[in-house]
């Protein structure tokens, strides 16, 4: 089945400092690959998602890459801000015949900190 | 719409003891997701819903575990004879199909 690994598991910046987070998963046939943002006592809250036919997203100061040869995609935080600090997930699926995706495998998260 | 709601938020109880979850989805939804989540750890999946079919379980779902959802709405997750590694966080999540689903702040059960 999928597996998918997170680095860093922290990661600690100063604000205006750019923050890279990266993931790698294991099936190919994965073509979804979201990305989500913890803040304590809350569930995840989706940021941005990527799907296989493009190499790159872009939505204001976050940007995600996808390398599907590799088999890894990146979240990019630019020009962080204090309220940027929180859990971050990646996130795989692999699409269903009868259309959508039927679960996400979440690597294990880095927690990020952005100081003033 | 209030999102997916999820009671209680907390839960404690003893080893042994039976407890269950509620999930209320974004009405329009139709399918429904639970995860658990332990600390340090990302979401596992649990099982899903489309309508009131429970279309996949997972592993992580032994037989103590069960999850209903009757009448397509609101659903339940069950756990009976809790042991002490059941405590984590359960979250519930809804989508529509294609969509990006939609978590809930999760019910955080603690098993003593």
């Amino acid at each position: 089945g999928e597996n998918v690994e997170q680095h860093p598991s922290t990661l600690s910046v100063q604000e205006g400092d750019s923050a890279v987070i990266k993931c790698t998963y294991s099936d190919s046939a994965s073509n979804y690959f979201p990305w989500y943002k913890q803040e304590l006592g809350k569930g995840p809250q989706l940021i941005i998602d990527i799907r296989s036919n493009v190499g790159e997203k872009k939505d204001q100061r976050i940007a995600v890459t996808l390398n599907k040869t590799a088999k890894h995609f990146s979240l990019h935080i630019t020009e962080t801000q204090p309220e940027d600090s929180a859990v971050y997930f990646c996130a795989a699926s692999t699409p269903q015949f009868s259309g959508g995706y039927n679960k996400l495998i979440f690597g294990a998260g880095t927690r990020l900190a952005v100081h003033p | 719409d209030t999102g997916v709601s999820q009671d209680p938020r907390h839960k404690i109880t003893k080893r042994g003891q039976n407890v269950t979850f509620r999930c209320d989805p974004i009405s329009e939804h139709n399918r429904l997701y639970w995860y658990r989540q332990t600390l340090g750890q990302g979401p596992e999946f649990l099982t899903y819903f489309q309508n009131e079919a429970q279309l996949e379980k997972s592993r992580l779902l032994s037989d103590r575990f069960s999850a209903e959802r009757p009448k397509g709405s609101f659903s339940t997750l069950e756990i009976q004879r809790t042991e002490q590694g059941d405590s984590a966080m359960y979250l519930c999540a809804s989508s529509l199909p294609l969509h990006d689903p939609t978590f809930g702040s999760g019910t955080r059960l603690t098993v003593v």
